[in-house]
């Protein structure tokens, strides 16, 4: 099957900063998704990016699909950014997710 | 707009006891949905999906399985759980196959 990583997994960032995280895919897929999970656990929508860049105020994603990877941007954050950052493919009919990457930010 | 509900947000059962979760959705007709279960919060798996009533496709062998009896509506069930069923339960719909796809709030199971 196919392999989603996401990097770094951990990231603990001081508020106003700026930050990358990135998720790789080890083959061809039909589309992707970018989540935030908030410590609530309810999954939110960020971005759904089969190629190219999207931009949602402080937030923009990337995804190559040629090269199989996929960046989300995090621009000036704040503490409410906190929580986990879940990248998953469209792979067939499934959506396979990554293991997430924990952001902390800190006021 | 579509809203999707799951209930109970929280369950704490002995082993050995029955389960039934239960997702529905409003605001759209036959959507495909999805049961997920998320473990130790970090990484999300596929339990089941449904493109139609009556139809599940199971994706990994275990305690549970699920149903559909109506277009909008999808339950989880196990007729004994284990502790290893604990876990964070998300359900989710899309409009088709190669759609993105939308979450409910999630119910967190813990098996004791």
């Amino acid at each position: 099957g196919i392999q989603v990583e996401q990097s770094p997994p951990d990231l603990i960032l001081q508020e106003g900063a700026n930050s990358t995280l990135r998720c790789n895919f080890s083959d061809s897929v039909n589309n992707l998704q970018w989540f935030h999970q908030n410590p609530w656990g309810q999954l939110i929508n960020l971005f759904y990016i089969p190629s190219g860049t999207k931009q949602n105020g402080r937030l923009s994603a990337t995804t190559v699909a040629t090269e199989r990877y996929s960046l989300l941007y995090i621009s000036s954050s704040q503490t409410t950014d906190s929580g986990v950052y879940f990248c998953a493919v469209v792979y067939g009919n499934k959506l396979v997710f990554g293991a997430g990457t924990i952001l902390r930010v800190k006021s | 707009s579509q809203t999707i509900h799951q209930w109970p947000a929280t369950l704490v059962q002995p082993v050995g006891s029955p389960l039934s979760l239960e997702c529905t959705v409003e605001g759209t007709s036959n959507p495909n949905l999805y049961w997920y279960r998320q473990a130790a919060g970090r990484g999300l798996q596929l339990l089941f999906y449904s493109v139609g009533i009556g139809q599940i496709s199971s994706e990994v062998p275990q305690n549970l399985s699920a149903s559909r009896p109506q277009d909008r509506q999808f339950i989880l069930s196990s007729k004994k759980l284990l502790l290893s069923d604990s876990g964070f339960y998300l359900c989710a719909w899309s409009p088709g196959t190669l759609t993105a796809q939308y979450f409910g709030p999630g119910t967190r199971l813990l098996v004791l």
